[in-house]
């Protein structure tokens, strides 16, 4: 079955090391790939996206992500993290590209250590 | 702006009564989504509008389910009879495109007792 994958339910990192969330999907065509945070009692923010061109992509707050075809991955990272980006990260995607609704994975909730 | 606007932030009825739950978008925005998050099965998309017209509703639950969007301004999401397995947090979203950068709400939290 088509997915979206997201293997880590709750990752926990100290303040200032690097982050690795990952995301993987199973649709055939190239899709349109997205990330984003929800903080505690909040509605969800897109940190960054990915239609085509540089697999590398740069987001918002720090945020980068590598667009994989023959993994078929989109994993999130940041080199050093802050306690203030302890929240929820959903990988996304339109599994069509340009047509088609986004599907969201399940999530990996992320808390920091001091 | 002010963003995406949801009320109410928490609604707790019992099983049987009808929910309202009201969305403001982004003004501009074309598209409207609502979305349901539950622990069990993540984010889902329930229904979406483009320029007031539902798109698919191919996400809706069930019967009990209804949305409107009278104006461009304004969506409704009515559950009747309600039940506990509707407990859940609902979200709306808005966007100027079906698939790019979707502006979410703060949600709607729902029990259902």
């Amino acid at each position: 079955a088509q997915s979206v994958t997201q293997p880590d339910i709750h990752i926990t990192v100290s303040e200032g090391a690097s982050l690795e969330l990952r995301c993987n999907y199973s649709y055939g065509a190239t899709p349109y790939l997205f990330w984003y945070v929800q903080s505690p009692g909040q509605g969800l923010q897109l940190l960054l996206k990915y239609f085509s061109g540089d697999t590398l992509v740069q987001g918002i707050k720090g945020f980068e992500a590598e667009f994989k075809r023959s993994q078929s991955s989109f994993n999130l990272r940041k080199p050093s993290v802050h306690w203030s980006d302890a929240a929820e990260y959903f990988c996304a995607v339109v599994p069509g590209g340009s047509q088609g609704n986004l599907i969201f994975g399940k999530g990996t909730k992320l808390s920091v250590k001091p | 702006d002010a963003g995406v606007i949801q009320s109410p932030r928490h609604e707790v009825t019992e099983m049987g009564q009808e929910v309202t739950l009201r969305c403001k978008p982004i003004s501009g925005h074309d598209y409207l989504f609502w979305y349901r998050q539950t622990m069990m099965r993540g984010l889902e998309l329930l229904i979406y509008f483009n320029n007031n017209v539902p798109i698919d509703d191919s996400g809706m639950p069930e019967d009990r389910f209804s949305a409107k969007m009278p104006n461009a301004s304004f969506s409704t999401l009515k559950i009747q009879p309600s039940e506990p397995r509707d407990s859940a947090v609902y979200f709306c979203a808005s966007s100027w495109t079906a698939n790019e950068k979707l502006f979410f709400g703060s949600g709607t939290q729902l029990s259902v007792l």
